[in-house]
Order: C-alpha cells, then structure tokens, then sequence
C-alpha cells in the first residue's frame, strides 16, 4: 500500500537554526498538510496546501514557517529559527481530495538544543 | 467552534475484555468523524470512519456509530488483544470542504495478557 514518507525520523538542532523537514506524500494526492505533536499534548494542524499555495493555515504557523513542494514528489517544511519550543513530532499528510481521509507519515521528531 | 473531546487515560484492560473509550464532539457544520490510531514507534493511522449521522465506521473489530443527537462518536471493541495496546485518537473533519483534521486530545491503551 502506498505510503507518506518523512525523513530524517529525528532531527536534532541547535536553538536560532534553519530546520528543513522533508516529506513524500503519496503519488496521486493533491493535498498536503503538516501537524505537530508537542510531547504529550494534542495533534495541531499547521497548514494545508494545494495547487501550490496554502489553502489554510492555524495560527501557530507564524513567519518562522514555510513550506514548499519544490518538485513533484517532495513537500517541505522549514523553520527559520527555531525555538525550544519547536520542539515536538512532525506529521506530514496527504489525501487526493478533500472528502477522503488524510494519510500520515511516521513522523520527524524535532529536538531543539 | 469545532472541538473533540475524549476520555483520559491511560486505559487498562486484561485481553478478552470489552473496551469503550469516549468522544464527543463540537462542530458547527456537518463533520466527518474519525478514529486514528498511534502504535508505539509509530505515526497516525486511520482506524474507521463515518461521515453522516448514524454511519457506523468498523474496522478491526472495532466500531464506532456517528450519533448526532448525542453529538459522540464513541469507539467500542468486544474482546481486546494485546495487539491493540496504542494510543487512539478521535477527530473530526469539520465539513467536506474543509482542509483540517481537528483531534482530541488521545486515549493511551494498554492491554495486559
């Protein structure tokens, strides 16, 4: 079954740093999305992208935050200086439209020094 | 506002036993609701779904009955497994043109032999 892929698994940097996280979504979705999960907290939507722009973003996605699908399989995103409280698992998503479930990757673990 | 509230753990229950672990939810539209699932080490998995009222989504042996009256989406399984120790995760879609999944808070199960 095809899956979202993220790499790396777990990223450590150092405060004030530029994180890049890097996804694969599934080949025939047209949407894109990232969530966080701080440690023992909730799963928050970041923001959702489509036809190369973002469709929604949440409040927690400020301009330290971007992202890009710089070819036609990659879907990224970066954190220009990233705090210590960046610091948590990142969810990439996919689904091919809207009214069908979103598929999840494993995940990058971000730890911030 | 759209908001998903479920049962705090941890859960647990000896294998055989009946589970049921509970979720309501807020939304003002008309919501798509679902069951992820967590696996240690793992990322998010879609576990069953329902997108109208008084669907019932069912995987597993898992099930869980889109109650609009009662505004709960509660997930239900007869005899447990080991196997099924994760974290579970209720959701909602707000409506079928919306991009965001809004989860609860998750129920860590675990299930002793």
């Amino acid at each position: 079954e095809p899956e979202v892929t993220q790499t790396p698994s777990h990223q450590v940097t150092q405060m004030g740093q530029e994180v890049i996280l890097r996804c694969v979504p599934i080949s025939n979705h047209l949407y894109f999305y990232w969530y966080r999960q701080i440690l023992g907290q909730k799963v928050e939507f970041l923001v959702s992208f489509y036809n190369n722009e973002i469709s929604e973003k949440s409040e927690i996605f400020d301009d330290q935050f971007s992202v890009e699908r710089p070819d036609g399989s990659n879907f990224t995103l970066k954190i220009r200086s990233t705090k210590l409280e960046d610091s948590a698992m990142y969810f990439c998503a996919s689904t091919v439209t809207l009214n069908q479930p979103q598929h999840f990757g494993d995940g990058t673990r971000l730890s911030i020094l | 506002g759209n908001s998903v509230t479920q049962m705090e753990g941890p859960v647990t229950l000896s294998e055989e036993a009946f589970l049921t672990i509970n979720c309501t939810y807020t939304a003002t539209g008309y919501p798509s609701l679902f069951w992820y699932v967590q696996y240690p080490g793992e990322g998010l998995q879609l576990l069953l779904k329902a997108t109208k009222a008084d669907d019932k989504g069912s995987n597993k042996g898992f099930e869980a009955t889109y109650r609009k009256e009662t505004t709960s989406f509660h997930l239900e399984k007869g005899s447990v497994q080991v196997s099924d120790s994760a974290v579970y995760f209720c959701a909602l879609s707000p409506d079928s043109s919306a991009s965001k999944i809004i989860f609860g808070s998750g129920t860590r199960l675990s299930i002793r032999p």
